[in-house]
């Protein structure tokens, strides 16, 4: 069955470094991936997408890459800070799939002053 | 102006009651969305419409009927109301149906 695993459920560094969150997925051939961006008490919000053709992908100080090969993602926050303290999750979408956006079980990151 | 919104954000009822979540989005997206996130945080999909009609139901028991009376609106009725029921409920919607999901700020259900 398809899978997709975020192996950190909670992730805790500190202010200034860079976090990196991964997502791994299996049985899926995934059109896009997503990263999305859940506060207590709230929805969960879009930061980034990227395609299945696509190695990476910025925005301001995020970074993510797409390897279809090892079926992993990487999600970087450079330069983090205690407002980046959140429920990082990772979606997939496929061509196959319409209308479906899958979620992973989520991490927890905490940035410490 | 929120994008999407459902009603309401708290409800605590009895088992064995029926109820109602509404979601509204007001961003012209063909597809809208119910999600499931249990006490793990584990969100799971429940069901999608594009444009009014059903294109997923994730085998969620029947007691659960998605109604859209128009493409901005996707409401969830539940018939009687199980303790396992007791999750928050979020509403989303998508342009295209795969990417860039919008979600409402969640309905927390608990059956008591």
């Amino acid at each position: 069955s398809q899978k997709i695993e975020q192996n950190s459920e909670a992730l805790n560094i500190q202010e200034g470094k860079t976090a990196t969150l991964t997502c791994n997925y299996t049985n899926y051939s995934p059109a896009y991936l997503q990263w999305y961006r859940q506060d207590p008490g709230r929805g969960p919000v879009f930061l980034l997408l990227i395609r299945e053709n696509e190695k990476e992908k910025r925005k301001e100080r995020l970074k993510v890459t797409f390897d279809t090969t090892l079926k992993q993602s990487l999600f970087h926050i450079t330069a983090s800070q205690p407002a980046d303290s959140a429920t990082y999750l990772c979606a997939l979408a496929s061509y196959s799939s319409a209308s479906k956006i899958i979620f992973g079980s989520g991490t927890r990151l905490s940035i410490r002053p | 102006d929120t994008a999407v919104s459902q009603t309401p954000k708290y409800l605590v009822t009895q088992m064995g009651n029926d109820k109602s979540i509404k979601c509204e989005q007001n961003l012209g997206h063909d597809t809208m969305y119910w999600y499931k996130q249990d006490s793990k945080k584990f969100l799971k999909i429940m069901f999608s419409y594009n444009n009014k009609e059903l294109i997923i139901n994730e085998t969620v028991p029947n007691r659960f009927s998605p109604k859209s009376p128009d493409k901005a609106h996707l409401n969830l009725h539940i018939n009687s109301l199980e303790l396992g029921d007791s999750a928050v409920y979020f509403c989303a919607s998508s342009q295209d149906g795969e990417t860039e999901a919008f979600f409402g700020q969640g309905t927390r259900l608990t059956v008591v």
